[in-house]
């Protein structure tokens, strides 16, 4: 079952912060985060382990709870270039890759 | 750029054909993802390939197969093309599995007519 991201789309002014969250029916073994500009590929974000690990590359912060089924993604002091649709994916603890995307969240960021 | 690269970039063919999707992955990357993504199913994952070997499957359909070759390149073939097979296909690569960041390539624009 899809993971369930929220809000589904949300529109904020350059400097504004957002919070993307991404839950989940079944336990989690990771959460990546990427962001995908219309006709482009998605970029990795963030990912997030079970036991807390983080790893990322850009100024984006990101929190997951393990026993919620929950992760967040913590944009502060939006930028334009934030603008695109957030995805998180998730993978079950097995460990293996059967990934799931969640439904998505369109972030526009305005001038 | 992510160093993945994903070949032809537009695809336009008939129902009931046959179609081969490749690419390469970043340089040193074991392993290889397949995605698909269309407008009313969002991104999902097909398989997954590491070091040639399927480490992995997703909803990919049985008309889908997939294979990783000792060069690392693989190569997603769709066969019986149907109209709701018309999609963005991406390839990722990472250089381990799970844990590791994934790189995509440019995708594959594929259009059934």
């Amino acid at each position: 079952q899809q993971p369930v991201q929220s809000p589904q789309a949300v529109i904020l002014r350059e400097g504004e912060d957002a919070v993307i969250n991404c839950s989940s029916s079944k336990a989690l073994y990771s959460v990546h985060w990427y962001r995908q500009k219309h006709g482009e590929a998605p970029v990795f974000l963030m990912i997030l382990l079970k036991g807390g690990e983080q790893k990322g590359h850009e100024k984006i912060s990101a929190s997951f709870n393990e026993k919620k089924q929950q992760s967040s993604l913590y944009l502060t002091a939006s930028q334009l270039s934030y603008s695109g649709t957030y995805f998180c994916g998730t993978a079950p603890p097995s460990g293996t890759y059967k990934y799931i995307f969640g439904t998505g969240t369109r972030l526009k960021v305005l001038a | 750029d992510s160093g993945v690269t994903q070949t032809p970039k537009h695809l336009i063919t008939a129902t009931g054909q046959r179609v081969t999707l490749r690419c390469s992955p970043r340089s040193g990357d074991l392993s290889v993802y397949w995605y698909q993504q269309s407008l009313d199913q969002g991104l999902q994952f097909l398989i997954q390939y590491y070091n040639g070997e399927e480490r992995a499957k997703g909803n990919i359909l049985e008309r889908f197969s997939a294979q990783q070759f000792p060069d690392l390149h693989s190569e997603l073939n769709l066969s019986s093309l149907e109209l709701g097979d018309s999609a963005l296909y991406f390839c990722a690569s990472s250089s381990l599995g799970v844990s590791d960041t994934q790189y995509f390539g440019p995708g594959t624009r594929l259009t059934v007519l």
